[in-house]
């Protein structure tokens, strides 16, 4: 099983609207959580991170909230535009170096 | 641009060779890691140096290997190649382990 579950798999929005991104993790000990964002055939681009005292973090319309209690994590696109549809990826640290990746969360902003 | 380079952008080869990526990391990186990235799969950590030193091993088959240079840039070795190697190879590099990764443009590999 992985230890870092992101639904929905796949989504489709229309643009200018909102959606939220979950990411739920089995990972211990914790260390961090990061989301990138990865455009189709190229490289991942962080977006944010948060240790485990930060409940929110964010980056110009993208907002990552994390409940280290319950393991949840989520990133919510505010006013989407197209150039937001891509693969987002949670991935978890543990203290040992380890991290664990979330399959991604594929999003597609349509006109 | 993440600053960080890998090269070749594209690889072609057929079965049973062995192939060698190459990758250099942002400046002042000491950390490098190699991830393979296939069509249905999402990212798969293949292992970390820092500084020179393996750090972190992951889900890299035997048939792979990687070293980091003394200035830094790291090789991944394939070799023995299967079908299923085929996939997207992407390097990153942080300042410490627990730093944001910035990842390179990837090295697309199809192995015919």
């Amino acid at each position: 099983k992985n230890q870092v579950e992101q639904s929905p798999q796949s989504l489709i929005i229309l643009e200018g609207k909102n959606c939220t991104l979950q990411c739920n993790y089995t990972v211990s000990p914790f260390s961090n959580l990061r989301w990138y964002k990865q455009d189709t055939g190229r490289g991942p681009v962080s977006l944010t991170i948060m240790t485990f005292s930060e409940n929110t973090k964010s980056n110009g319309r993208y907002t990552a909230t994390l409940d280290a209690d319950t393991k949840q994590s989520s990133l919510h696109i505010t006013a989407s535009q197209l150039s937001d549809s891509a693969s987002y990826i949670c991935v978890v640290s543990s203290g040992n170096n380890r991290l664990a990746f979330g399959k991604g969360n594929q999003v597609v902003v349509i006109p | 641009d993440s600053g960080v380079t890998q090269t070749p952008k594209h690889l072609i080869t057929a079965t049973g060779q062995r192939v060698t990526l190459r990758c250099s990391p942002r400046s002042g990186d000491l950390s490098v890691y190699w991830y393979q990235q296939s069509l249905d799969q999402g990212l798969q950590f293949l292992i970390q140096y820092y500084n020179g030193e393996e750090r972190a091993k992951g889900n890299i088959l035997e048939r792979f290997s990687a070293q980091q240079f003394p200035d830094l840039h790291s090789e991944l070795n394939l070799s023995s190649l299967e079908l299923g190697d085929s996939a997207l190879y992407f390097c990153a590099s942080s300042t410490r382990t627990q730093e944001t990764q910035y990842f390179g443009p990837g090295t697309r590999l199809l192995v015919l």
